[in-house]
């Protein structure tokens, strides 16, 4: 079974611009979660879907949004970013969610310039 | 809320000591306990898990952990550490609520 794909895998971007990351579950997993991972915050949680639904949401602006397609693929997206968005952000899926296992993707680079 | 606490931001080894790493848990209730491996650059690998049953649990590549309630502990073993080990580990724990809450990681140094 192929893993978690991300994409892209780096990406730099300026103040102020706006950015889409994309993830592709493990085949027949439905819930897909999202993680900023930073040198000072460490690994923190952003929000979780399931079914085009969000389930759970992490303490993070409102400039940090996401979905998920009928297929299960997600997206987030940052709007009007800043210098502190530059992360790598990790996806992970899992089958269910709640008490499911979670399998992450590679990650994608963001640097904001 | 849940939190988890990894003690050590960096340890170094030689290759073929043993090694433990520590990790410690914040949550009312039954957690359920990971251990993820993350090499630079790269996502995480999960190590293994505990959701319940017999309190040490086997994981890829050698590794083992013991759930300890009295403790609140989840750690992480290996008898003899490879060369390859060196990466940065993470303890995670899930309360049911479809997130993990990560530690903030211990790196794993390697000496040959």
């Amino acid at each position: 079974k192929a893993g978690v794909t991300q994409t892209p895998r780096y990406l730099i971007k300026t103040r102020g611009q706006q950015v889409t990351l994309s993830c592709s579950p493990i085949s027949g997993h439905r819930s897909v979660s999202w993680y900023q991972q930073t040198p000072g915050q460490g690994l923190q949680f952003l929000f979780e879907y399931f079914s085009e639904t969000q389930r759970n949401k992490g303490n993070f602006p409102g400039r940090f949004s996401g979905r998920q397609f009928s297929n299960s693929r997600s997206e987030m997206n940052v709007s009007t970013l800043e210098l502190g968005d530059s992360a790598l952000y990790l996806c992970a899926s899992s089958p269910e969610g709640s008490t499911d296992t979670q399998y992450f993707g590679p990650g994608t680079r963001l640097t904001v310039l | 809320a849940q939190s988890v606490t990894q003690p050590d931001i960096h340890i170094t080894v030689s290759e073929g000591a043993s090694l433990e790493l520590r990790c410690n848990y914040s949550y009312g209730a039954t957690p359920y306990l990971f251990w993820y491996v993350q090499s630079p650059g790269q996502g995480l690998q999960l190590l293994l898990k505990y959701f319940s049953g017999d309190t040490l649990v086997q994981g890829i590549k050698g590794f083992e952990a013991e759930f300890k309630r009295s403790q609140s502990s989840f750690n992480l073993r290996k008898p003899s550490v490879h060369w390859s080990d060196a990466a940065e580990y993470f303890c995670a724990v899930g309360a049911g609520n479809y997130k993990l809450t990560f530690g903030k990681g211990t790196l794993l140094t390697v000496n040959p």
